[in-house]
């Protein structure tokens, strides 16, 4: 079946630290990448994605390349802030297999001033 | 334009009751998913409804039962409920296939 598997955390790092999350994955069909971000007390929000191989998702400075040859998409942002902790989950999507995404078990990031 | 909305936020129940639990999606996405969230499962898809047929199921028992109205509002329903069905349950609704998913905030149920 379909799995990710994503770096376990706790992650701590200090403000304008580099954040990498690792990610990766096994698929049945063609798979579209996603991450999502939870802040606590709140559902899930989408945080980029990419839909074929070598596509670059990004966004509010995150950014995640989805490659094929390593069934990887790891997320990287060049200088965290507070604001960034929260948990970040690694998702896939099988292409017109409907809308089921199959998750990572998530990664917490906390960020300290 | 108004985001996903899963009422009620918390509930509280017993074991061996049952409870039902409200998504109303984004207005004109057709298609709603459930996931179910705890700590130590983290993740796991229960159903997705699709212009009220249920198009997907995953790995969870038949006390599990959910439905898609006409409006493409859901509901889920848990049945004979267990401890260990306390988690968060969370909804999502899409245009269609391929686009993006917007979740909800999500229900909190507990069981004592």
């Amino acid at each position: 079946g379909d799995s990710v598997t994503q770096m376990e955390g706790p992650v701590t790092l200090s403000e304008e630290a580099f954040l990498t999350i690792n990610c990766t994955y096994t698929a049945t069909g063609y798979p579209s990448l996603f991450w999502y971000v939870q802040y606590p007390g709140e559902g899930l929000q989408l945080l980029l994605k990419a839909t074929k191989a070598d596509d670059k998702g990004s966004n509010k400075g995150f950014e995640a390349t989805y490659r094929k040859e390593t069934t990887s998409f790891h997320l990287e942002k060049g200088s965290v802030q507070v604001s960034d902790s929260a948990v970040y989950f690694c998702a896939l999507r099988v292409w017109n297999a409907g809308n089921m995404l199959t998750f990572g078990g998530g990664t917490r990031l906390m960020v300290k001033p | 334009k108004a985001g996903v909305t899963q009422t009620p936020r918390y509930l509280i129940k017993t074991r061996g009751q049952q409870v039902t639990l409200s998504c109303s999606p984004i207005s004109g996405h057709r298609s709603v998913s459930w996931y179910q969230q705890t700590p130590g499962q983290g993740l796991q898809f229960l159903f997705e409804y699709f212009s009220e047929t249920q198009r997907n199921k995953g790995n969870f028992p038949g006390r599990f039962s959910g439905r898609q109205f006409s409006n493409s509002r859901s509901e889920m329903n848990v049945s004979t409920l267990e401890l260990g069905d306390s988690a968060l349950y969370l909804c999502a609704s899409s245009q269609g296939d391929n686009q993006p998913q917007h979740f909800g905030d999500g229900t909190r149920l507990s069981i004592l």
